[in-house]
């Protein structure tokens, strides 16, 4: 399965912009990838995903280097309530390609 | 409450005992995936189903596990003669049957062994 590596954690003062990075140097050509944030005792929660173009929506923007080898989420305002753990996932390296990959994610800290 | 449901919160059982957790995706998913959680770490991927098809079974998946989806609506995921090593979160997710799209997770099942 093709692995992403992010830091361990991070930490932010509120509303300022958080830059969330993921290296994923195995990705494959047609591999989505795609962000989920779990809060404490919460399911994994969409938050963004994208193939090659960046892309925006209302909780956040992905930017995707050139070579697709690395992505960095972005979260323009952190608020208290985006304090949670985040992760990059590829899909996984089956027939179907259908399932998640996730790693140990990036536990973000939202300072007031 | 339109999203994934799953029941219940939470099981407490003895080792060797079996349990069963229920799954209710969203209703007009046609995909549904079963992943487990440790303290830590990221959900590791179980198995995936299309419609009632079992399409795809994780190595991690003993012959102790075995998940169903009668009918392709809800899911059930069965451990037979549970193990301390099988305590986790056991979560739920469900998406779109065509296009590159997002899941939607449920709040899980935590289990704990004793």
């Amino acid at each position: 399965d093709a692995k992403t590596t992010q830091p361990n954690s991070m930490e932010s003062n509120e509303e300022e912009p958080v830059h969330l990075p993921c290296n994923h140097s195995t990705i494959s050509g047609t591999d989505y990838i795609h962000w989920y944030r779990q809060l404490p005792s919460q399911g994994p929660e969409y938050v963004i995903h994208g193939l090659t173009s960046n892309v925006n929506n209302r909780m956040a923007s992905l930017a995707i280097a050139e070579d697709r080898k690395s992505s960095t989420l972005i979260l323009h305002r952190a608020t208290l309530r985006d304090a949670a753990v985040y992760y990059c996932t590829l899909p996984g390296a089956d027939n179907y390609g259908q399932n998640f990959v996730f790693g140990p994610g990036t536990r973000l800290s939202v300072l007031p | 409450d339109t999203g994934v449901s799953q029941n219940p919160r939470h099981k407490i059982t003895k080792r060797g005992q079996n349990v069963t957790f229920r799954c209710d995706p969203i209703s007009e998913h046609n995909r549904l995936y079963w992943y487990r959680q440790t303290l830590g770490q990221g959900p590791e991927f179980l198995t995936y189903f299309q419609n009632e098809a079992q399409l795809e079974k994780s190595r991690l998946l003993s012959d102790r596990f075995s998940a169903e989806r009668p009918k392709g609506s809800f899911s059930t995921l069965e451990i037979q003669r549970t193990e301390q090593g099988d305590s986790a979160m056991y979560l739920c997710a469900s998406s779109r049957r065509l296009g590159n799209t997002e899941a939607f997770f449920g709040q899980g099942t935590r289990l704990t062994v004793v």
